[in-house]
């Protein structure tokens, strides 16, 4: 099973406008982290969010987590065409097993 | 460019061949990983490596080996491969265990 699912499945948008997908989780956690996939490419590490902490950015990129809810978003704000793709979480629980959801496949048109 | 590389980038397999994917990062990094990429299941784990010299089982092991030759390269084995195997196969490499930093471009591997 996976700790780590992804919400919606799948997300399109205008360029310009913003982008929220959200990441639940089922257990326990010591962070949670979100990765950028290129279609045909490799994944590409985005930002790390630590359990002790609620909120993180970088540049356009906006994390949350929410413990007590065993949740997290991920905003992009002002989303560009070069921002379709694909868009993953990753949990590290507390016995160290990793694991990723399915995915948030997101198109941005012009 | 620094990174993860991987070979070769596709391949088509036919049922019971064998065949060896390889992986290798020129960034020092202690620990590598493989992961296959299927539609609507993520990334799941076939194996890590957390240093030169040491491997172990990740979520989907079965069907698959792997040896860390050097700290540099990590390769994935299949020794008979089946239809279920085909697949986008992702190798990653981190500093320390459980975070994979880097990943390759992948391997998209189809057996018939």
């Amino acid at each position: 099973s996976q700790q780590g699912e992804e919400d919606p499945q799948a997300l399109s948008i205008q360029e310009g406008e913003n982008a929220t997908m959200n990441c639940s989780y089922k257990t326990s956690i010591n962070n949670l982290q979100w990765y950028r996939q290129n279609s045909g490419r490799g994944l590409v590490h985005l930002i790390l969010i630590r359990s002790n902490e609620r909120e993180k950015h970088s540049g356009r990129l906006r994390v949350t987590l929410d413990t007590s809810k065993k949740s997290s978003s991920l905003l992009i704000t002002a989303s560009r065409a070069a921002d379709t793709a694909s868009y993953f979480c990753w949990v590290t629980d507390s016995w160290g097993k990793l694991q990723f959801g399915a995915g948030t496949q997101v198109v941005v048109t012009p | 460019n620094a990174g993860v590389t991987q070979t070769p980038k596709f391949q088509v397999l036919k049922t019971g061949q064998s065949m060896t994917l390889q992986c290798a990062q020129d960034m020092n990094h202690n620990s590598m990983y493989w992961y296959r990429q299927d539609p609507g299941m993520g990334l799941r784990l076939i194996y890590y490596s957390a240093s030169e010299g040491t491997t172990d089982k990740g979520e989907v092991p079965n069907g698959y080996n792997v040896s860390r030759l050097n700290k540099r390269e990590f390769s994935l084995r299949l020794e008979s491969a089946a239809p279920s195997q085909t697949s986008v196969y992702f190798c990653a490499s981190s500093t320390g265990l459980r975070q994979p930093q880097h990943f390759g471009d992948g391997t998209r591997l189809s057996i018939l």
